[in-house]
């Protein structure tokens, strides 16, 4: 099993402070994606990574940065959190041998208030 | 921009009944196409996938799947569920390398199996 490991699990934050999510994966993936989880609205993707310092947008990137220093580590950045960002974020890598195939961490369930 | 529709929000069961969850997408080309199931407080976890070949999918815990090109469907079925089967289900559908393998989301059918 690829391993991803998401941190913090859970984190509670106020309006206007920036907050960063960790994802860190052990097995040289080169795919990995942000999602947020909303009720009714299912996966979003926020940005995602198709190598070291290679990113692009997703379809709600607004409000979010992210980097990719090194092949394992992969951070979401909320600039200035708002109540709206309010979520459970999952972090993806591609795996299987087309790189098709989503293997998602835990999650992370973020509250802003 | 590729969207992904599942027909049911709320799916209320009893056990051993047939459960058939709906999903077209509506990107034309080649495509990849997935079912994900999450189980409550839990992560996405792969049901199964399509790539090519028989259309007719098989997948874990009795779950099957069948691709229907011409109707850009991708119908989730299962002949008699389980009370471990109350989950969220998820349909999704991957467009590729050179859309850089993401995966797009149906916005999930939440299935409530009664013992």
């Amino acid at each position: 099993d690829a391993g991803i490991t998401q941190s913090p699990r859970h984190k509670v934050t106020e309006t206007g402070t920036p907050v960063t999510l960790r994802c860190h994966q052990t097995e040289n993936h080169r795919y990995m994606y942000w999602y947020r989880q909303d009720p009714g609205h299912g996966l979003r993707l926020i940005h995602y990574s198709y190598g070291v310092k290679d990113t692009d947008k997703g379809e709600v990137s607004d409000g979010y940065s992210v980097s990719r220093s090194k092949t394992e580590d992969f951070l979401l950045t909320l600039e200035s959190a708002t109540s709206s960002q309010t979520s459970v974020y999952f972090c993806a890598i591609s795996v299987g041998t087309k790189n098709t195939e989503a293997f998602f961490g835990q999650g992370t369930r973020l509250t802003v208030v | 921009a590729q969207s992904v529709s599942q027909h049911n929000h709320h799916v209320i069961l009893s056990e051993a009944a047939s459960l058939e969850l709906g999903c077209n997408y509506s990107y034309g080309g080649t495509v990849n196409l997935f079912w994900y199931v999450q189980y409550p407080g839990q992560h996405l976890q792969l049901l199964l996938k399509y790539f090519s070949g028989d259309p007719l999918v098989k997948g874990i815990k009795g779950f099957e799947a069948e691709f229907i090109k011409s109707k850009f469907s991708f119908n989730l079925r299962k002949p008699s569920v389980q009370w471990s089967d109350t989950a969220e289900y998820f349909c999704a559908v991957n467009e590729g390398k050179a859309a850089g393998n993401k995966l797009t989301f149906g916005g999930g059918t939440r299935v409530l199996v009664k013992p």
